[in-house]
């Protein structure tokens, strides 16, 4: 079973920038999340997905970040403008629903210069 | 606000030693505790999960203990190897909603 994908792997741009993130999650899965984990931090959650709707962007910076899920499957993740502190790995992660494992990807490392 | 702490930030251990990881938690609507192992380069991995109903739970080398009066639980790893160097963090989850909440991450380095 293919796992979560994420793409670019890597990210460098400047600050004030954009950039943007995409996820397609596990076949089937109908949650999807965006973590973001600074360096030498636990990840923190931006937001959740149930099919394509919003279950919780509480701790999303809506003044920079947005995030879609297109058709209940692919995710992606804008940041506009990019600021120094949004260096990061960007974590999706999907689980099919029921309470337990969520199933990562390998992230996606954003450099802000 | 960090809705689970989780120490030590970093610990050594020698091969065939035993790695111990503490996390708290505040919320009683917690329900779900599953620790996280992480490697470079790499996303956060299921390795053991606890539901408040029992008090201890083992897979293999990886046992979760779990006191829920004091409400805490503890990762044990026993006869640790050099494969298991990573970063654990512990989690909490609410019933229902599917949303984790990760302490800080303990790195965990074994020494040959």
């Amino acid at each position: 079973e293919a796992g979560v994908a994420q793409s670019p792997r890597y990210k460098i741009i400047e600050k004030r920038q954009s950039v943007a993130f995409w996820c397609n999650p596990i076949s089937g899965h109908a949650t999807l999340y965006w973590y973001q984990q600074i360096l030498g931090q636990g990840p923190k959650l931006l937001i959740q997905f149930q099919n394509n709707g919003v279950v919780d962007d509480s701790q999303l910076p809506k003044d920079r970040f947005s995030a879609e899920r297109l058709k209940g499957v692919d995710s992606t993740l804008k940041i506009q403008p990019a600021k120094l502190e949004d260096s990061a790995v960007y974590l999706c992660a999907s689980t099919p629903g029921t309470i337990g494992e969520l199933f990562f990807g390998e992230g996606s490392r954003l450099t802000v210069l | 606000q960090q809705q689970v702490k989780q120490s030590p930030q970093s610990l050594i251990v020698q091969k065939g030693g035993i790695s111990i990881i503490n996390c708290a938690y505040e919320n009683t609507a917690f329900d779900y505790f599953p620790w996280y192992q992480q490697f470079p380069g790499k996303g956060p991995a299921l390795l053991i999960a606890i539901r408040p109903d029992v008090s201890e739970k083992k897979e293999g080398r990886f046992t979760i203990s779990f006191n829920k009066s004091a409400k805490q639980f503890s990762l044990h790893i026993m006869d640790s190897q050099p494969g298991d160097s990573a970063t654990y963090f512990c989690a909490a989850q609410r019933g229902g909603d599917y949303k984790l909440s990760f302490g800080a991450g303990t790195t965990v380095t074994v020494r040959a």
